[in-house]
């Protein structure tokens, strides 16, 4: 089987630039939850989806965004990006709802606002 | 105070020795604890997973659970060079959230 997979790998944007992150979960996983990773740092919750519904949200802002498709694929989107916002996004999913039997990570999207 | 903290670290060992990763949380009615190893520019991977007080043991790892003190903990057994990593400690929260620790890094001297 295949593991929890994103795309890109690598990304650089411009200051004020949006960018969408995709992921795909391990198939049978219904829960999907975007971290961000600041070096140096634990992983910070962004959002969590389970069954196509926003289940959990972290102290982030309305900048970003995220979606669950029908396939359990799910989108991370952020607007007007910041240099702040540069990090590691991880997708994590797992068979439970909210990551209650623990998450299997995808290697994530290394972002770059310059 | 911060919902999930752990020793600030780094840990040095030496190879052989046991390794004792230590984290407290503060939402005392949580009750999924996880421990997650992450190599350098790697993702996180699980590696244990505690629900209920007392210990757990898988191989050479041992994750230890005191649900009165807010403590969870790690023990890693004749410690081998490829144990150096960062180890995450995450709670999943009453309110539905896995919140991490900020992480600690152990490296195992050969």
């Amino acid at each position: 089987d295949a593991g929890v997979t994103q795309s890109p790998t690598h990304l650089i944007k411009t200051r004020g630039q949006q960018v969408t992150l995709r992921c795909s979960p391990i198939s049978g996983h219904k829960s999907v939850s975007w971290y961000q990773q600041v070096l140096g740092q634990g992983p910070q919750f962004i959002f969590q989806y389970y069954e196509k519904e926003e289940r959990g949200r972290g102290n982030f802002p309305d900048r970003f965004s995220a979606r669950q498709f029908p396939n359990y694929s799910s989108e991370l989107n952020v607007n007007a990006l910041l240099l702040g916002d540069s990090a590691l996004y991880l997708c994590a999913s797992s068979r439970r709802e909210m990551g209650g039997d623990g998450y299997t990570f995808g290697s994530g999207t290394r972002l770059t606002v310059v | 105070q911060k919902e999930v903290e752990q020793n600030s670290g780094p840990l040095s060992v030496p190879e052989g020795a046991i390794a004792s990763l230590n984290c407290t949380y503060s939402d005392r009615v949580s009750q999924s604890f996880f421990w997650y190893r992450q190599y350098s520019g790697k993702s996180p991977e699980l590696i244990m997973s505690i629900y209920s007080n007392g210990d757990k043991e898988d191989g050479r790892f041992t994750a230890q659970l005191n649900k009165a003190s807010q403590y969870v903990s790690l023990l890693i057994r004749d410690s081998q060079p490829s144990d150096s990593a960062t180890y995450l400690c995450a709670v999943k929260t009453s309110y539905d959230k896995v919140i991490f620790g900020p992480g600690t890094s152990l490296s195992v001297i050969p």
